[in-house]
């Protein structure tokens, strides 16, 4: 199984200021035949599903706010908020599609400091 | 509007056998690949298995956690996907979500997910 491993598992950061969680992958889930890299975004607030932010890693779903960027490749990925807003406050997981089982991180719990 | 709701959940015995259902609206079903994932109390996110549309084969795939233990199904003409799961343990207990997969065929994100239903396994 592909192993995702988060960090950090959580982060506090003042409002306005920039926000960056890291997933790595055991192994590579750059796939071959469409270049793209195999991996997801999601923010779960208390008592609700997780939402999907981002697919292929950097691609953003619509209605997200642009505050919000994914990027890396290979092995190493990011999901960057650029300016804190107190909605922003949640626990992030990202998860590999790459094979199955499609594992998770163990997820980043970000507050404001 | 596109919508998941999971049902079927409770307390059971170890060893006892529960069935979910989750139910579809608003898009077309039989087109997309359909996830199951579940969350302990406390504790992060856990992909449990998927089964695939079919015309891709209505295929499935577990985790090693519930695999010969669960079995996912579904019923296009009702919109609905299912999961048995037998032989339940109390490391079961968790909130159970069900999940679209955006794209066809896999492999893909899961873009909408259901509010979840709870397990409890339990003496």
């Amino acid at each position: 199984d592909i192993v995702m491993t988060q960090s950090p598992d959580s982060l506090a950061v003042s409002l306005g200021e920039r926000a960056t969680i890291n997933c790595k992958s055991s192994q590579s889930i750059l796939y071959s035949s469409n270049n793209k890299n195999h991996l997801a975004w999601y923010q779960q607030n208390p008592g609700q599903p997780p939402k999907l932010l981002f697919f292929w890693a950097s691609t953003r779903v619509a209605g997200v706010p642009d505050r919000f960027s994914g990027s890396g490749s290979g092995t190493d990925f990011t999901l960057t908020i650029s300016s804190l807003q107190a909605e922003d406050v949640a626990v992030y997981y990202c998860q590999q599609y790459y094979t199955t089982p499609n594992t998770f991180g163990q997820g980043t719990k970000l507050e404001i400091k | 509007e596109v919508q998941l709701v999971e049902s079927g959940g409770g307390l059971v015995q170890p060893g006892r056998s529960l069935r979910l259902s989750c139910t579809t609206s608003g898009f077309t079903f039989a087109y997309y690949a359909m996830a199951w994932v579940r969350q302990a109390p406390g504790k992060g996110l856990e992909w449990i298995g998927v089964i695939t549309n079919k015309a891709s084969g209505g295929t499935t795939e577990y985790a090693a956690s519930v695999k010969g233990r669960f079995t996912i199904s579904r019923d296009d003409s009702k919109s609905i996907a299912y999961l048995q799961m037998n032989s339940l343990k109390t490391e079961d207990t968790a909130l159970y979500y069900c999940a679209r997969i955006r794209g066809a065929p896999l492999p893909d994100a899961s873009d909408v997910w259901g509010q979840g239903t709870v397990v409890t396994v339990s003496s």
